[in-house]
């Protein structure tokens, strides 16, 4: 399986601030996920991080809102823009691996926001 | 997109045999059946995964049915380290990994 890193681990914002997530991936990968997941919810994805294009977003995410990059097959970064208390999330990067029976996700440790 | 649908929670004692089910009642031919484990504040952790009939390894065992359109995780034998969330994931599908609500299994002394 795929070991996913991701920094920062946790981390406190100030309303109206930004903050960027970055995910490093141990192996190339084609696909790369971002979720979100709220207080005592399920996980909701935000996108799709495509290699050297646009991410795909997913209905009530937008890009100025979610910045995504994927500069390579090992690297995105996430970025939380203008954030309010609402943001207050564990963000969570994913990759689909092709081994075992199919195509398998796996996820990182996860980037815990507090905006305050 | 395969949508699934479980208990939102389950409490068992220590020492006995869990069985969580998942409904999927509209997977595709191209989908594969996937489990995943989740303690507070932590990503999601792989458990399992199959396509038909049953799958196991050192931790669980994944029941499916012919017809795929249900899977049962089953946990031998629980401990308290076992409380966590459980998650039924259906996919490839078109790509897109949509989870659903999870169930929490609360493992009591």
């Amino acid at each position: 399986s795929a070991v996913i890193s991701q920094k920062p681990s946790r981390d406190i914002c100030q309303r109206g601030t930004s903050l960027t997530i970055q995910c490093q991936v141990d192996s190339q990968v084609t696909m790369m996920f971002w979720y979100r997941q709220q207080p005592g919810q399920s996980l909701t994805l935000i996108a799709t991080a495509n290699q050297g294009s646009e991410a795909t977003y997913e209905s009530g995410f937008v890009i100025d809102k979610f910045p995504i990059s994927r500069p390579n097959l090992t690297f995105s970064t996430l970025t939380v823009s203008n954030m309010s208390p609402e943001d207050s999330s564990i963000y969570l990067c994913s990759v689909a691996s092709g081994q075992g029976y199919g195509n398998t996700i796996y996820f990182g440790e996860g980037s815990w926001l507090t905006v305050v | 997109l395969a949508k699934t649908t479980q208990p939102i929670s389950m409490d068992s004692y220590e020492g006995q045999e869990v069985n969580i089910t998942c409904s999927h009642n509209n997977i595709a031919t191209n989908d594969y059946i996937t489990w995943y484990q989740q303690f507070p504040s932590q990503g999601p952790r792989f458990i399992i995964q199959g396509y038909k009939t049953k799958v196991t390894n050192e931790v669980a065992s994944l029941f499916i049915p012919a017809d795929r359109k249900s899977s049962t995780l089953s946990l031998p034998r629980v401990s308290l380290s076992d409380t966590a969330v459980y998650y039924c994931l259906v996919g490839p599908g078109t790509y897109k990994y949509i989870f659903g609500t999870g169930t929490r299994l609360k493992v009591l002394a």
